[in-house]
């Protein structure tokens, strides 16, 4: 399996802009997540899905972040409009069920560099 | 507020010696312990967990120790090498199972 994918891998867009992050989680995994890395907050998880469906977006910092999982095999993470703050690591996780002893797989991460 | 607090940003530990990475945590109702490896430019990777009725797991050279009453958990590697140098990631689970990572603890291996 190629494991999690996302894409871009980097992304430099000026403030104001929209932003839209992709992932494709390992097939057959029912739950994905978004994490965000920053130097100040460590890793924190922003929103995650089970088969698809939105369970918890408690960590989805303001109305500007959006997230969407149209199908098992897609989601997005979408920040419109972007600001500097929003300068961080943005990683993808799967894992097959939730809990202890299910294994978060992540992905190699987004890049994102707000001007 | 931080709810699990690795209080130190980087450690350095030559190579052969043990390392030990600390993590500690506010809330008694967590019950499950995690630590992650991320190398630069890759995602994290899972490495070992305890659950609370555990103090100790180990898995090689890998051990992660578990004081409850004093809300606190360490990693140990012995003995550490160079492909150790990473960073990583303490995290801990309650019941609604989502996972509330610290800041990560940068761990160089000196030659």
């Amino acid at each position: 399996d190629a494991g999690v994918i996302q894409s871009p891998r980097h992304e430099v867009t000026e403030m104001g802009q929209e932003v839209t992050l992709r992932c494709k989680p390992i097939s057959g995994h029912d739950y994905l997540f978004w994490y965000r890395q920053t130097m100040m907050r460590g890793l924190e998880l922003l929103i995650y899905f089970n088969n698809n469906v939105p369970i918890d977006d408690s960590g989805m910092p303001e109305d500007r972040f959006s997230a969407k999982m149209p199908n098992a095999s897609f989601s997005t993470l979408k920040i419109q409009p972007s600001e500097p703050r929003d300068s961080a690591v943005y990683f993808c996780a799967s894992s097959l069920f939730s809990g202890r002893y299910n294994e978060q797989f992540f992905g190699p991460g987004t890049r994102l560099t707000v001007l | 507020d931080q709810q699990v607090k690795q209080n130190s940003p980087s450690l350095s530990v030559q190579e052969g010696r043990i390392s030990i990475l600390n993590c500690d945590y506010t809330n008694s109702m967590f019950d499950y312990f995690l630590w992650y490896k991320k190398y630069p430019a890759e995602g994290p990777t899972f490495l070992i967990s305890i659950s609370s009725i555990k103090d100790k797991n180990e898995d090689g050279r890998f051990t992660v120790f578990l004081n409850k009453s004093a809300k606190h958990l360490s990693l140990h590697i012995v003995p550490s090498q160079p492909g150790d140098s990473a960073v990583y990631f303490c995290g801990v689970m309650n019941r609604d199972d989502k996972i509330i990572f610290g800041k990560g603890t940068r761990l160089h291996i000196l030659p």
